[in-house]
């Protein structure tokens, strides 16, 4: 499958510092980058993407940049939170868009 | 209440005795996909379907099956599971076309099945 490799596999911070985890990946044709968030015990969910044609997204405290060129992409967590402690997937997507690669999950936790 | 649903979500069982995870989202789908979870290895895609009756291998296929014959259900199969099959296993499902900010590409994943197989 596609090669995509995650960075850190576990972060501690504390809370109120920032965070940023970051996915280099290998197929140049990837156009979608997703990050994912797994609370314990819960199914992954959605935090924040974005496409080939934007540099950088924000949404409230959580932003995804993205390199093309170099080809990684990272998510930027500010002003931590004890509930953001959680799992982090980065996501890539190749063959048309049907068949993913998650990279391996950063641990992140957040003290207080 | 958009979904999708696992059962079961817990199963102990034995080696080579056939067992079927079931799956079922009510979004109306078109693209559904397994996935098993293992500490250190993230999220691995064992098969995916693009619509009824489409169907294509992962990156971890090997000792499953799977079936798309309507498009809300897309069941997981174990012919003869082996103890290396012991995993947390997610279900999605995924539509085409936007959904507000979220893009296409928005998977919706069931609540698991954790399988242990003895």
């Amino acid at each position: 499958g596609e090669n995509v490799e995650q960075h850190p596999s576990t972060l501690s911070v504390q809370e109120g510092d920032s965070a940023v985890i970051k996915c280099t990946y290998s197929d140049s044709a990837s156009n979608y980058f997703p990050w994912y968030k797994q609370e314990l015990g819960k199914r992954p969910q959605l935090i924040i993407d974005i496409r080939s044609n934007v540099g950088e997204k924000k949404d409230q405290r959580i932003a995804v940049t993205l390199n093309k060129t170099a080809k990684h992409f990272s998510l930027h967590i500010t002003e931590t939170q004890p509930e953001d402690s959680a799992v982090y997937f980065c996501l890539i997507l190749t063959g048309g868009g049907n068949k993913l690669t998650f990279g391996t999950g950063t641990q992140l936790k957040v003290e207080l | 209440e958009a979904q999708v649903t696992q059962n079961p979500r817990y199963l102990i069982t034995v080696t080579g005795k056939k067992l079927t995870v079931t799956c079922s989202q009510n979004m109306n789908h078109e693209y559904m996909s397994w996935y098993r979870q293992d500490p250190g290895l993230g999220l691995r895609q064992i098969y995916y379907s693009m619509n009824v009756e489409v169907t294509d291998k992962g990156d971890v296929p090997e000792g499953y099956k799977v079936s798309r014959k309507e498009k809300r259900n897309f069941p997981l199969i174990l012919e003869s599971p082996s103890p290396n099959q012991t995993s947390l296993y997610f279900c999605a499902s995924r539509g085409v076309g936007l959904a507000g900010d979220r893009g296409v590409y928005e998977q919706y994943f069931g609540p698991g099945t954790r399988l242990t197989v003895t």
